[in-house]
């Protein structure tokens, strides 16, 4: 079966200091991926999306940028991050387009 | 451009009675429609979807949706409600050409026993 991992759980990271959140998923093989913020515990916030390896879609210009170096692997990265960086950040895959997403377990990050 | 409606900030229901939460949307072409849960800082749960047949769809946990095409509504439904259904619930919308969903705002179900 198909499972999901992201990781840490939970950060808190100074102002000005560089991000890296991962995501790996098993048991498919080319999926799409995606990575949404959801601020306040309320609606999501479509980041990015990747349909292959190195192709990278920005839903939103910011402060954050994506790289998926391999099939299954998906990272949000930022060099400087921002007080409003702060969030809730999930990442999420799914086969076709008419298939449900299956999400991970989110990252908590705190920017103080 | 497709969008996803949830006008329920919040819903009310003392546990063993029915529940709805409300969802419209819109969308060029033919709908798929799809229910999350989710439960406090964790990812969103799939509850269940719409594709084509039957406007009905039974789900996760006991419930159910109801696709109408002519109010371009796809409410979530449960016959009776637990104190565990209480989460934050979204409605999410794509239409057959394209690989995005558009998700709600999210209703927020409180269950009272």
């Amino acid at each position: 079966s198909q499972t999901i991992h992201q990781w840490p759980a939970t950060l808190v990271q100074p102002v000005g200091s560089p991000l890296s959140l991962e995501c790996t998923v098993e048991g498919t093989s080319n999926p799409n991926l995606y990575w949404y913020r959801q601020a306040a515990g309320r609606g999501l916030q479509l980041l990015f999306y990747s349909v292959g390896i190195g192709q990278i879609s920005s839903e939103v210009p910011q402060n954050l940028s994506a790289s998926r170096p391999q099939d299954r692997q998906f990272i949000l990265s930022s060099k400087k991050l921002l007080l409003s960086d702060s969030g809730f950040y999930l990442c999420a895959w799914r086969g076709q387009h008419n298939s449900p997403l299956h999400f991970g377990n989110g990252t908590r990050l705190t920017v103080t | 451009a497709q969008s996803v409606a949830q006008p329920e900030d919040q819903v009310n229901v003392a546990e063993g009675n029915p529940l709805t939460v409300k969802c419209t949307y819109s969308v060029s072409g033919n709908p798929y429609l799809f229910w999350y849960v989710q439960y406090p800082n964790r990812g969103l749960q799939f509850l269940l979807k719409y594709i084509t047949g039957d406007n009905l769809v039974k789900g996760s946990y006991g419930f159910e949706a109801e696709f109408n095409k002519s109010q371009t509504s796809f409410h979530l439904k449960k016959p009776s409600a637990l104190v565990s259904d209480s989460a934050l619930y979204f409605c999410a919308v794509e239409n057959n050409a394209g690989n995005m969903l558009t998700f709600g705002g999210g209703t927020r179900l409180m269950v009272k026993p």
